[in-house]
């Protein structure tokens, strides 16, 4: 019963070098989305996507990059990090409509 | 725009004592609200939800909130509150007709002191 899992747990990265963050989740949830958590201002969506080869902008999608081939998986791209890209990253899931989300555990990503 | 607002950033409670935490939110449509409790270093954990009917429902660990459309509040309680309590929480806001995205507060820290 593995549910959302996101994978590496913590990255450090130098400026202008780029990653991918893995998503995976094994309850078949059309949903998947991207949020990255920093102090005092809650949780903000990046880029999220309501099925396969179905992706949209967030709130703050700049910088970032996603792709949605499978149902299972929703990888996060930085093409090109920069400090304000330190943030701790949540990837979430959900069946379509109105269902409440499912986190992994998250990304601690700095950049230096 | 949608918003959510978590007056709070931090509360110190004692271990036994009731505890509420507010969350008022600006929709133009109708909303339906969950809470999120996050330990250290762990991913968000559903704790309640409300869409619709009665107003006050009841979530897990004890937890309850009520939904107050007039006041377009939907605050978190607790009677007694217990020290592995001790965490972040946050309100969240969702509605059909803004795709179902869901709008997070920027939280709060719940301290419990023995």
């Amino acid at each position: 019963n593995a549910g959302v899992t996101q994978t590496p747990k913590f990255q450090v990265l130098k400026t202008g070098q780029s990653m991918t963050l893995q998503c995976a989740q094994d309850m078949n949830h059309e949903y998947m989305s991207w949020y990255r958590q920093d102090p005092g201002m809650g949780l903000r969506l990046i880029h999220y996507s309501v099925g396969a080869g179905i992706t949209d902008q967030g709130e703050v999608p700049n910088g970032y990059n996603v792709s949605r081939s499978t149902t299972e998986d929703f990888p996060l791209r930085l093409l090109s990090a920069a400090p304000s890209q330190t943030s701790v990253y949540f990837c979430a899931s959900r069946r379509q409509g109105n269902s409440p989300l499912h986190f992994g555990n998250g990304t601690r990503l700095t950049v230096t | 725009a949608q918003s959510v607002t978590q007056p709070d950033i931090h509360i110190t409670v004692s271990e036994g004592a009731s505890l509420e935490l507010r969350c008022n939110y600006s929709y133009g449509a109708t909303p339906y609200l969950f809470w999120y409790v996050q330990s250290p270093g762990q991913g968000l954990q559903l704790l309640l939800k409300y869409f619709s009917g009665d107003t006050l429902v009841q979530g897990i660990k004890g937890f309850e909130a009520e939904f107050k459309r007039s006041q377009s509040s939907f605050n978190l309680r607790k009677p007694s509150v217990h020290w592995s309590d001790a965490a972040e929480y946050f309100c969240a806001v969702g509605a059909r007709e803004y795709g179902n995205k869901l709008v997070f507060g920027a939280g709060t820290i719940l301290r419990v002191k023995s």
